[in-house]
């Protein structure tokens, strides 16, 4: 069984493009969480995806969104990028919101630039 | 609010001597708790979890934790560490259950370097 699969895992930006993140869940996974990890802030909470529809969303500004498709793939979408963006978005999946363990991708290393 | 203390960033250990990593957690629901590694440029693997029942619970790589409800403690322990040990570990808590707003809180990581 394939596990989650996040691309590009790397990615060079300039500030104030935007980029487009993608996460394919676990086969039968129907929820996607993604997370920022940076040295200063750790592991923080950007959102969470159940059948199409966001069920959480943590302290990010606007500039931060997602969304996922029928097929439970999800992508998160930063625009004007800063250079505190810089971080590994790691996604996710778990088979369904009472489900308790969540499996990670190896991540999208993005450098603002 | 949720938290999730790591109390050591870095964490020294000869190798094939014990190790204890320790996690506390602030909340006044029950929980779940994990403990997640992170290799350089990867991913976190779940080492273990705590759901309920037995408070002492066996992971994966030799790994253990043991939950204490009254000190709201999950720290991880291994008797006896490998080079292959050396990485980043995180400890997270999941409300229970908190419908609707449900997310991992990690903590800060510890860095547990294996020296040979």
């Amino acid at each position: 069984k394939a596990g989650v699969t996040q691309t590009p895992r790397y990615l060079i930006k300039t500030r104030g493009q935007q980029v487009t993140l993608s996460c394919s869940p676990i086969s039968g996974h129907r929820s996607v969480s993604w997370y920022q990890q940076t040295p200063g802030q750790g592991l923080q909470f950007l959102f969470e995806y159940f059948s199409e529809t966001q069920r959480n969303k943590g302290n990010f500004p606007g500039r931060f969104s997602g969304r996922q498709f029928s097929n439970s793939r999800s992508e998160m979408n930063v625009s004007t990028l800063e250079l505190g963006d810089s971080a590994l978005y790691l996604c996710a999946s778990r088979g369904g919101v009472l489900n308790t363990e969540a499996f990670f991708g190896q991540g999208t290393r993005l450098t603002v630039v | 609010a949720q938290s999730v203390t790591q109390l050591d960033s870095q964490v020294p250990v000869f190798e094939e001597a014990p190790v204890e990593l320790r996690c506390n957690y602030s909340s006044s629901v029950s929980v779940y708790l994990f403990w997640y590694v992170q290799y350089p440029n990867q991913g976190l693997q779940l080492l273990l979890k705590y759901l309920s029942g037995s408070t002492l619970v066996k992971g994966i790589n030799g790994f253990e934790a043991e939950f204490n409800k009254s000190q709201t403690s999950f720290h991880l322990r291994k008797p006896s560490v490998h080079i292959s040990d050396t990485a980043e570990y995180f400890c997270a808590v999941r409300y229970f259950p908190n419908f609707g707003n449900e997310k991992l809180t990690f903590g800060t990581g510890t860095r547990l370097t294996i020296i040979p």
